[in-house]
């Protein structure tokens, strides 16, 4: 089992550009989240997803929009990248028992110029 | 308003000893804490929680300690060891999803 990937590991954007990251789990896991993490401000929650075809807002989701078309796969979209975006941002899943804990993938690491 | 915090950004200790490293939280409806534990450059991996009905759970070196009148909790490494070496976040969850602190980054030195 590979767990909870994320594509791509790292990536530069001009403000203005767009993209999509991509989370991929396969441990058949129904909730999925969109995180991002700053300096000194721990995780904070930007999107999250609790089913196929579901999606609602997190802490942050201002810039941001996703998608939930397949249960394992989990997209998150920068329809117009800003500076303050630049950040590492870290996609996780849990099954639906509620006190289960979340699998976190490796982070892409991304830089708006 | 933060709602779970971690008010040490850094924690050294010597190889051996014992690592404290403390959260406090501010809403009473949290009812599941958890540990996570941050390697550079890899994800956030799952370290050990505790559930508002109790107020100790224990997982080989690692224990955590809830306090709920304190609105608090620690996690406590006994021996800590170089590999421990780590950013630590707890989180807090009421609704299934999770409020993280800042996280804390622990040194052991050899």
């Amino acid at each position: 089992n590979a767990g909870v990937t994320q594509t791509p590991k790292f990536r530069v954007l001009k403000t203005g550009q767009s993209m999509t990251l991509l989370c991929a789990q396969d441990m058949n896991h129904e909730y999925m989240y969109w995180y991002r993490q700053d300096p000194g401000m721990g995780l904070r929650l930007i999107h999250y997803s609790v089913g196929e075809g579901t999606t609602a807002k997190g802490e942050v989701p201002d810039g941001y929009n996703v998608s939930r078309l397949k249960k394992q796969n989990f997209l998150l979209g920068l329809e117009s990248a800003a500076p303050s975006q630049t950040s590492v941002y870290f996609c996780a899943s849990r099954t639906g028992v509620r006190r289960n804990e979340q699998f976190f993938g490796p982070g892409t690491r991304l830089t708006v110029l | 308003d933060q709602q779970v915090k971690q008010n040490s950004p850094s924690l050294s200790v010597q190889e051996g000893r014992i690592s404290i490293l403390n959260c406090d939280y501010t809403n009473s409806m949290f009812d599941y804490f958890l540990w996570y534990k941050k390697y550079p450059a890899e994800g956030p991996t799952f370290l050990i929680s505790i559930s508002s009905i109790k107020d100790k759970n224990e997982d080989g070196r690692f224990t955590v300690f809830l306090n709920k009148s304190a609105k608090h909790l620690s996690l406590h490494i006994v021996p800590s060891q170089p590999g421990d070496s780590a950013v630590y976040f707890c989180a807090a969850s009421g609704t299934g999803k999770l409020i993280f602190g800042q996280g804390t980054t622990l040194q052991v030195k050899p």
